[in-house]
C-alpha cells in the first residue's frame, strides 16, 4: 500500500532562517506531488505541484522554492523566512497521468518568530 | 486554468438536517470532482468523489451532484450528526493541477 511521510509535524523558526521541509512517498512509482499552504480557518492555497524529477510548477509568486531530487521525495525551501510564512503546509500526491483521489501527508505547522 | 468557487464558506446546521455545499467551476475540461473533509488539526481526506460520465453517486448519507453543462457540482449530507462538523472542500483536478475550493466549515448543532 502507498503511505506518505511528511516531516517534522511541528516547527518554529525565527525570521530570516531558512527553511526545508521534506515529503516522501512510498508505494508507488512517478506520483503526481504537491505542496499545500493552507493559513488559519482558510482554504488550501496550492503553492508547487510536480509531474516528474525535476519538473516544478510554481502557482504563486513567494518567497519559497520547490525542488523533486528523486522521484518519490518533494521539498519545500526558503533562504529567509518571512512571518507571513506561517501556515499549515501540506504535502499530496496522486497517480500519476490521471486525475484522481489525492492523499495528503499530517501536515506541518510553521510558526515563523 | 481551474477556478474553483465554493458555497457558502459557513454552514451551520441542526443535528438531522441536511447541509448543501455548491461548487463551480470555470474549466470544462475538468473530468473530476472530488470532496475532502478536514476536521480540526487534521489532514483532508477523501469522502467522496464523481467523474464526469455520472451525474450522482451515494454513499450512505453523503451524495454528489454533477450538472456539466452548468459547471456545478454539490455535496449533500443527510440526517447530520455532530461528527460531520469540519471543513469540506471540493476540487476540479485539471492536467494534474489539484485546485481546491475555499471550503465550508460546517457546525452540526446538537
Amino acid at each position: 500500500s502507498q503511505t506518505i511521510h511528511q516531516w517534522p509535524a511541528t516547527l518554529v523558526q525565527p525570521v530570516g532562517s531558512p527553511l526545508s521541509l521534506e515529503c516522501t512517498v512510498e508505494g508507488t512509482s512517478n506520483p503526481n506531488l504537491y505542496w499545500y499552504r493552507q493559513a488559519a480557518g482558510r482554504g488550501l492555497q496550492l503553492l508547487f505541484y510536480s509531474v516528474g524529477i525535476g519538473q516544478i510548477s510554481s502557482e504563486v509568486p513567494q518567497n519559497l522554492s520547490a525542488s523533486r531530487p528523486q522521484d518519490r521525495q518533494f521539498i519545500l525551501s526558503s533562504k529567509k523566512l518571512l512571518l507571513s510564512d506561517s501556515g499549515f503546509y501540506l504535502c499530496a500526491w496522486s497517480k500519476g497521468l490521471e486525475n484522481t483521489e489525492a492523499f495528503f501527508g499530517q501536515g506541518t505547522r510553521l510558526t515563523v518568530v | 486554468g481551474e477556478n474553483v468557487e465554493q458555497h457558502p464558506s459557513t454552514l451551520s446546521v441542526q443535528e438531522g438536517d441536511s447541509a448543501v455545499i455548491k461548487c463551480t467551476y470555470s474549466d470544462s475540461a475538468s473530468n473530476y470532482f472530488p470532496w475532502y473533509k478536514q476536521e480540526l488539526g487534521k489532514r483532508p481526506q477523501l469522502i467522496i468523489d464523481i467523474r464526469s460520465n455520472v451525474g450522482e453517486k451515494k454513499d450512505q448519507r453523503i451524495a454528489v451532484t454533477l450538472n456539466k453543462t452548468a459547471k456545478h457540482f454539490s455535496l449533500h449530507i443527510t440526517e447530520t450528526q455532530p461528527e460531520d462538523s469540519a471543513v469540506y472542500f471540493c476540487a476540479a483536478p485539471n492536467d494534474y493541477k489539484l485546485s481546491f475550493g475555499a471550503g465550508t466549515t460546517v457546525t452540526v448543532r446538537a
